[in-house]
């Protein structure tokens, strides 16, 4: 198993241009999430998803868009990029969430918007 | 509403001595805990879990953490530190099995040899 696979790992945007992040996962889980990293802030989470065709905002959605047409893939979509969304980004996953089965995070993507 | 607050963003401890990082949390639920690690340039992994049952929770590495209900505290502790301890350390709180995890600013650990 590859386990969760991001791509890119580094992107330079400029301020209003779009992009998609994307996320994979091969262990058949539900439940994926992404997360943006700050210094100082910790981890936050953006939206996450407990099935194929589900989504649903987590604490900072503003910005950021999301789909989940298969169970593998979970992209995320930046509609015009900004400065604050400079980040490292972190998709996760994992298998029965009411077990609180151990989340899986992918490597990250290191995103700069000048 | 849940938080988590750690306490000391920088920790630093010899080798060989006791590590020591602490958690204290906010649920209006009973919670699920968590304990993640980081190192440079890497996702995070987890370290161990509480959901219900014992407080006392063992998880890899040689950590381990107790959920404290009266005091609403999860600090993550290991007996005898090593180099390949150093890294940052996450808490994190769920009011459901993994769902909506709540993250604490970090801890990053430092090791003296």
């Amino acid at each position: 198993n590859a386990g969760v696979t991001q791509t890119p790992k580094f992107q330079v945007l400029k301020t209003g241009q779009s992009m998609t992040l994307q996320c994979a996962q091969d262990m058949n889980h539900e439940y994926m999430s992404w997360y943006r990293q700050d210094p100082g802030m910790g981890l936050r989470l953006i939206h996450y998803s407990v099935g194929a065709g589900i989504t649903d905002q987590g604490e900072v959605p503003n910005g950021y868009n999301v789909s989940r047409s298969t169970t593998e893939d979970f992209p995320l979509r930046l509609l015009s990029a900004a400065p604050s969304q400079t980040s490292v980004y972190f998709c996760a996953s994992s298998g029965r969430r009411e077990d609180a089965d151990t989340q899986y995070f992918g490597p990250g993507t290191r995103l700069t918007v000048l | 509403a849940q938080s988590v607050t750690q306490l000391g963003s920088h920790v630093s401890v010899s080798e060989g001595a006791l590590v020591l990082l602490r958690c204290n949390y906010s649920s209006s639920v009973p919670p699920y805990l968590f304990w993640y690690v980081q190192y440079p340039n890497q996702g995070l992994q987890l370290l161990l879990k509480y959901t219900t049952g014992a407080t006392l929770v063992k998880g890899i590495n040689g950590f381990e953490a107790e959920f404290k209900k009266s005091e609403t505290s999860f600090h993550l502790t290991k007996p005898s530190a090593h180099m390949s301890d150093a890294a940052e350390y996450f808490c994190a709180v769920s009011p459901f099995g993994n769902e909506k995890l709540t993250f604490g600013t970090g801890t990053r650990l430092t090791i003296i040899p």
